[in-house]
């Protein structure tokens, strides 16, 4: 079956550092990919997507994100953080059926 | 304005009770999901449907029961079978017209047990 898996439960960055979020796959085939926020309490939105073509990908508030497939992973990144990127992000795979398969999700505290 | 609203924001639940989650979209989407998430679980999915008068079990339905009687709505209820229940739920909605990955949420249901 298919699975997400994110290794960082919580990450804290500085204001302005930069942000690497990890995702790793297990999926047959070419995987459709996704990347959602979620603020606390609220449903979720799509940050960025990769179906297929180019390996990184851009998404809204500056984020990018790179499909490896040598190595199942398609990190999430940015390269300045602010306080408002505060958040629990999740990384998700399109299953067949149209399902998504999501990761636990990792919580991202920014020090200001 | 467009969107998917969800109600209520809370929701209690007694032992023994069945209960029942709103979502509601106008974004004329045929297709609907709902999901469980739980802290450091993610989201996990409970039921789904692609029609109005069709649904599939996701992978956690049991204890849960849903109803797609029009397109624009998409209750849950959350059954006395359910041991669990205390969960953040969330409905979501796709086109079908467009690809997966446009599912778009609505803002949740908190539901706790007393």
């Amino acid at each position: 079956a298919q699975s997400v898996t994110q290794p960082d439960i919580h990450i804290t960055v500085s204001e302005g550092a930069s942000l690497e979020l990890r995702c790793n796959y297990s999926y047959g085939a070419t995987p459709y990919l996704f990347w959602y926020v979620q603020s606390p309490g609220q449903g979720l939105q799509l940050l960025l997507k990769y179906f297929s073509g180019d390996t990184l990908v851009q998404g809204i508030k500056g984020f990018e994100a790179e499909f490896k497939r040598s190595q199942s992973s398609f990190n999430l990144r940015k390269p300045s953080v602010h306080w408002s990127d505060a958040a629990e992000y999740f990384c998700a795979v399109g299953e067949y059926g149209n399902k998504l398969v999501f990761g636990a999700g990792t919580i991202l505290r920014v020090k200001s | 304005d467009g969107g998917i609203t969800q109600s209520p924001k809370y929701l209690f639940r007694k032992e023994g009770q069945n209960v029942t989650l709103s979502c509601e979209q106008n974004l004329n989407h045929d297709a609907m999901y709902w999901y469980r998430q739980d802290p450091g679980q993610g989201l996990r999915l409970i039921y789904y449907s692609q029609i109005v008068n069709d649904f599939q079990k996701g992978d956690i339905a049991e204890g849960y029961s849903v109803s797609r009687e029009k397109k624009e709505s998409f209750p849950l209820t959350v059954t006395s079978a359910q041991k669990n229940p205390t969960a953040f739920y969330l409905c979501a909605s796709r086109d079908r017209g467009r690809s997966i990955e446009t599912q778009y949420f609505g803002p949740g249901t908190r539901l706790l047990v007393l």
